[in-house]
């Protein structure tokens, strides 16, 4: 079955410093990765996506993301964090089905 | 834009009571889901349509009904309200399946419903 996994349930870094956020996928097949982030009480918002091509994705507010599948990886990084990146992030899997399959999510904390 | 509209944002049920959170969009999308976000769950699909008319379950569909007469209306009802149903609920939309490159969600703010 598939199944995305986020190790860090939180982590917090100061203002200014660089960030990654880990996600490892269970899938079958050539996954579509994505990045959502949750602001507090707000949906949930696209940051990246990954298909195929170029394994390091661009997203918005600076943020990138490397699709290693050897590692079944798809981690999110930002060179240096604003103290608006505070926010829950969820690391994504699209498979068939109509099914996102979510991670359980980090939250991010930024010290100032 | 509106992009996906939920309403109510918040509301508390007794047990065996029953109600329908409202999902609206203004964006044509053809693809429609209901999720539940349980506190280090992340996202479950509850139900979703890939179409009006068209309905199918999701991964915890037990408890909730749907159905969807238009392209832009996705109501999710829960019939007999259970404390285990105290969650937050949140609609999304698509243009196109998740397995496409056309399958971005976007979310309403969420409604967060509470069983008494």
């Amino acid at each position: 079955a598939q199944s995305v996994t986020q190790p860090d349930i939180h982590i917090t870094v100061s203002e200014g410093a660089s960030l990654e956020l880990r996600c490892n996928y269970s899938y079958g097949a050539t996954p579509y990765l994505f990045w959502y982030v949750q602001s507090p009480g707000q949906g949930l918002q696209l940051l990246l996506k990954y298909f195929s091509g170029d394994t390091l994705v661009q997203g918005i507010k600076g943020f990138e993301a490397e699709f290693k599948r050897s590692q079944s990886s798809f981690n999110l990084r930002k060179p240096s964090v604003h103290w608006s990146d505070a926010a829950e992030y969820f690391c994504a899997v699209g498979n068939y089905g109509q099914n996102f399959v979510f991670g359980p999510g980090t939250r991010l904390s930024v010290l100032p | 834009n509106a992009g996906v509209t939920q309403t109510p944002k918040f509301r508390i049920l007794k047990i065996g009571q029953s109600m329908t959170l409202q999902c609206t969009q203004d964006m044509n999308h053809n693809y429609m889901y209901w999720y539940r976000q349980d506190p280090g769950m992340g996202l479950k699909l509850i139900y979703y349509s890939v179409g009006a008319g068209i309905t199918d379950k999701g991964e915890v569909p037990n408890g909730y009904n749907v159905s969807r007469s238009t392209t832009e209306d996705f109501p999710l009802r829960l019939e007999l309200a259970a404390p285990s149903q105290t969650s937050v609920y949140f609609c999304a939309s698509s243009y196109g399946g998740v397995d496409t490159n056309t399958g971005e969600l976007f979310f309403g703010e969420g409604s967060r419903l509470t069983v008494l």
